[in-house]
């Protein structure tokens, strides 16, 4: 169990650029979630996969953000046209079926 | 409107006594609780669960006790030690579409514990 990993940890661009991150979690697990944290405040649910299907968003998820899990496994977020509002912590957790969610150590994303 | 409270910001308690941590939800619809422990550039490590049906669950030192009736959940940690403190945040996830539990979780704030030497 190498746990769930999450790629780049850190990501800083300007302002209207687009960004990508990638979460690659524990192999067995089917779910995959991704979460935004922001400062002083808890972890918000964006999106939630069961293997490839995307099967609920966030309000908080605007169409500049979408996400892919290609195959089941790695899942991607991308924000497109990034604003100063999306700086945050972006965690991606998964699990096996409706066992406890894991983790990873997140992507920091600042926008200059 | 926040659904999973922790009033508390912060707690401090000697090594060795009792810290409880406490949680209070407005959503009647959670059935499945959980507490999770983040250290500084960590992500959020899962603690401990308890299932609606369930009023205390126990692991160890730490033990999560549920008053559905008030909406209020605490987790005990007894004894606490040093390599505790670390912001522990309380989550809760209803019954999804497609059925089971714990598939969104809303969190807490968090509340940082500090165990003293």
């Amino acid at each position: 169990d190498t746990g769930v990993s999450q790629n780049p940890r850190h990501k800083i661009t300007k302002r209207g650029q687009n960004v990508t991150f990638r979460c690659d979690p524990i192999s067995e697990h089917n779910r995959l979630y991704w979460y935004r944290q922001t400062l002083g405040q808890g972890p918000e649910f964006l999106t939630y996969f069961q293997n490839e299907a995307q099967l609920e968003k966030s309000r908080l998820l605007s169409d500049r953000f979408s996400a892919e899990r290609p195959k089941g496994s790695f899942s991607t977020l991308e924000i497109q046209r990034t604003e100063q509002g999306d700086s945050a912590m972006y965690l991606c957790a998964s699990s096996f079926s409706q066992q406890p969610q894991h983790f990873g150590d997140g992507t920091r994303l600042s926008i200059l | 409107d926040q659904q999973v409270k922790q009033n508390s910001p912060s707690l401090s308690v000697q090594e060795g006594r009792i810290s409880i941590l406490n949680c209070d939800y407005t959503n009647s619809m959670f059935d499945y609780f959980l507490w999770y422990k983040k250290y500084p550039a960590e992500g959020p490590t899962f603690l401990i669960s308890i299932s609606s049906i369930k009023d205390k669950n126990e692991d160890g030192r730490f033990t999560v006790f549920l008053n559905k009736s008030a909406k209020h959940l605490s987790l005990h940690i007894v004894p606490s030690q040093p390599g505790d403190s670390a912001v522990y945040f309380c989550a809760a996830s209803e019954v999804g579409y497609s059925g089971g539990s714990n598939y969104k979780l809303t969190f807490g704030k968090g509340t940082l514990l500090t165990v003293n030497p």
